[in-house]
Formats: structure tokens, sequence, C-alpha cells
């Protein structure tokens, strides 16, 4: 089983709402990120989770929040964003952190509008 | 630092056609790979990577890629394109540095395939 899976698929939020994506895997990945895609454009890297302790941040702004609970579980908390927030948010995982040849699987993503 | 140019953001083939997608990569170290594919409204999936074992690799789905270090470059192929086959495809580079495991995405090729 290769599976990541996301939810909600959808959201749609206030500027003022606080809302959580959650990404899971069942495949024993030591290795998780949160990536943000706009449209027409590559993947950009958000954060990295290695051994559930969080390794990588790339300067993304304080109203984006991820938790790793355990293992299989990440979440990407949002308060206050603002519409070019509007994006699919897309879940990766592999299995062991730090390894360059690595497979990243990923999940469908969930697409957010802000209003 | 690494990165990958993927040369043609749009790319059309007649069904039947051969397909090939462009991908150099700049490296001071040995590459390590990969070539995702993601279909409308879906996350990535991966088609293939290298990872310095054979320069021809075979992936998913009848696509193959060679790496060509005298070129610096994997280009993505498939002798018979298939309607299914239309996609934006990504080539990605993974760091080598102290943030192993970040991949490093082309600006994508969009592969469009006509009756």
């Amino acid at each position: 089983d290769t599976e990541v899976t996301q939810t909600p698929k959808h959201l749609v939020m206030g500027m003022t709402n606080k809302k959580s994506l959650k990404c899971e895997q069942h495949m024993g990945h030591r290795a998780m990120y949160w990536y943000k895609q706009k449209a027409k454009k590559p993947p950009e890297l958000m954060f990295v989770y290695s051994y559930e302790k969080l390794s990588i941040n790339e300067s993304v702004p304080s109203r984006f929040s991820p938790e790793c609970p355990n293992s299989s579980l990440l979440n990407l908390h949002l308060h206050a964003l603002q519409p070019e927030d509007s994006a699919l948010y897309l879940c990766a995982s592999s299995q062991k952190p730090g390894r360059s040849q690595e497979t990243q699987y990923f999940g469908p993503g969930t697409r957010l509008l802000v209003l | 630092a690494q990165s990958v140019t993927q040369l043609g953001s749009h790319v059309s083939v007649s069904e039947g056609a051969l397909v090939l997608l462009r991908c150099n990569y700049s490296s001071s170290v040995p590459p390590y790979l990969f070539w995702y594919v993601q279909y409308p409204n879906q996350g990535l999936q991966l088609l293939l990577k290298y990872t310095s074992a054979a320069t021809l690799v075979k992936g998913i789905n009848g696509f193959e890629a060679e790496f060509k270090k005298s070129e610096t470059s994997f280009h993505l192929t498939k002798p018979s394109a298939h309607m299914s086959d239309a996609a934006e495809y990504f080539c990605a580079v993974s760091d080598q540095g102290n943030q192993g495991g970040k991949l490093i995405f082309g600006q994508g090729t969009e592969l469009s395939v006509k009756p």
C-alpha cells in the first residue's frame, strides 16, 4: 500500500477562520512533507518533518502552523489566511528522512480557496 | 546548488506518436533524478527515478528515461502516446546537501495528446 490520504478534498474559508488540513499514511514512513502548489506551477516545499520533528521550514508565514502528532499523521493548521494563499496543498511522505534517493509519495491534495 | 530545467512548457503530440519531454539538470555531485506525472485535480505520481544504477530507467505506463551525464540530461520518452497520457509532467532533482530529501522541481511540461 503506497497511499497517502488527505482530508478534506476541498476547503473554502474566510480570512478570519481557523481550519486544519489532515494527512495520513500507514506505510511506516518517517519523513512527511507539506507542499503548496499554485495553478500551472510546480509544488513548493513548505515544511518537512523527520521522525516527528520539524526539520525544514521554508520561511513559511506563521499563519501556517504544522503539527505531527505521531508517525502516521500530519496536520496543517490555518489561521488568518490571505486570498493569495488559495492553492492546492499537497502532503507527501518518504521512508527515511534525509536520504536523497528516497521516493516521495504524494497525496491527492486539498484545494483551498480563501475568500 | 542543484536545479533542473524543463524545455517546453507545453508539448502536443498525436495519439500513437513518440513522446519526448526534455529535462536538463545542474549538479556538482552525481544527481538523483525523478519524473512525476500529475493528472488534473490529482496529486503527483512517480513515473521513474534515477539513482546511479542503470542509465536507462524504465518506469510505469510505458515511460522510460535515459541519464546522459555528458549532456546533463534526463529526457522522458514513450514510444506511442495514448490519450490517457495527457497530464502535467515534472522533472525533479533531490537536494544532496544538508536538506537531503528536498525535491527541486522543474517548471513542468503540459502534454496534450490529439486523437
